[in-house]
């Protein structure tokens, strides 16, 4: 079975400052989909970055950026320049590539700090 | 039609009682999922529909789960004899396509509280 582990629960950053998050992943699969989605308090869950898994070069979106180690199963995110509205749980997902069901990680509560 | 909409926000019950939450996806939208996340957990996946059928169910969804979609756009989900372990959050999301390119939009979540 397909597990996601986050094995950092919370978090914190200085604004302007670097964060990544990190994120593992088991699976036997080669076709699948990696995720981040943020979750602000108290609003819905949206979705940062993708990767999917048959390219080689890392997805970026603006101040995120991802490192996708295949090999190693790991797939961490960078957050550039932090900014209060930062301030979120993330979530590490993964996605079979033939499954529309997304497995999420537990998640990391990110704090910024002003 | 700015996004997944879903209704109650919030929905506090008694034990045994039953309640239903209903999910309106982005219109052109022909999947529609349905997760639970718990305190401290991320959410889990329960089930999903492609326009009316329903093509998956998790073993997460007992007999007292119940999920429709009639026509192919709003979607209900059921909970039957409420228990104090079904209180979580119930998210609705929604995609356009299957596969690679189906980027699921979520809701804002019903809150379910069983006292």
């Amino acid at each position: 079975a397909q597990t996601v582990t986050q094995s950092q629960p919370e978090m914190s950053v200085q604004e302007a400052e670097t964060v990544t998050l990190s994120c593992t992943y088991d699976t036997s699969e080669s076709d699948y989909y990696l995720f981040w989605y943020k979750q602000p308090p108290s609003r819905q869950m949206i979705l940062v970055i993708r990767q999917e898994a048959y390219k080689q070069q890392n997805a970026t979106e603006n101040r995120f950026s991802v490192n996708f180690q295949k090999a190693a199963k790991s797939f961490s995110l960078k957050i550039s320049d932090s900014q209060l509205g930062d301030a979120a749980m993330y979530f590490c997902a993964y996605r079979r590539g033939r499954d529309d069901k997304i497995i999420f990680g537990k998640g990391t509560r990110l704090h910024i700090l002003p | 039609d700015t996004g997944v909409s879903q209704d109650p926000r919030h929905k506090i019950t008694k034990r045994g009682q039953n309640v239903t939450f209903r999910c309106d996806p982005i219109s052109e939208h022909n999947r529609l999922y349905w997760y639970r996340q718990t305190l401290g957990q991320g959410p889990e996946f329960l089930t999903y529909f492609q326009n009316e059928a329903q093509l998956e169910k998790s073993r997460l969804l007992s007999d007292r789960f119940s999920a429709e979609r009639p026509k192919g756009s709003f979607s209900t989900l059921e909970i039957q004899r409420t228990e104090q372990g079904d209180s979580a959050m119930y998210l609705c999301a929604s995609s356009f396509q299957a596969g690679s390119r189906g980027e699921q939009y979520f809701g804002p979540g019903t809150r379910l509280t069983v006292t």
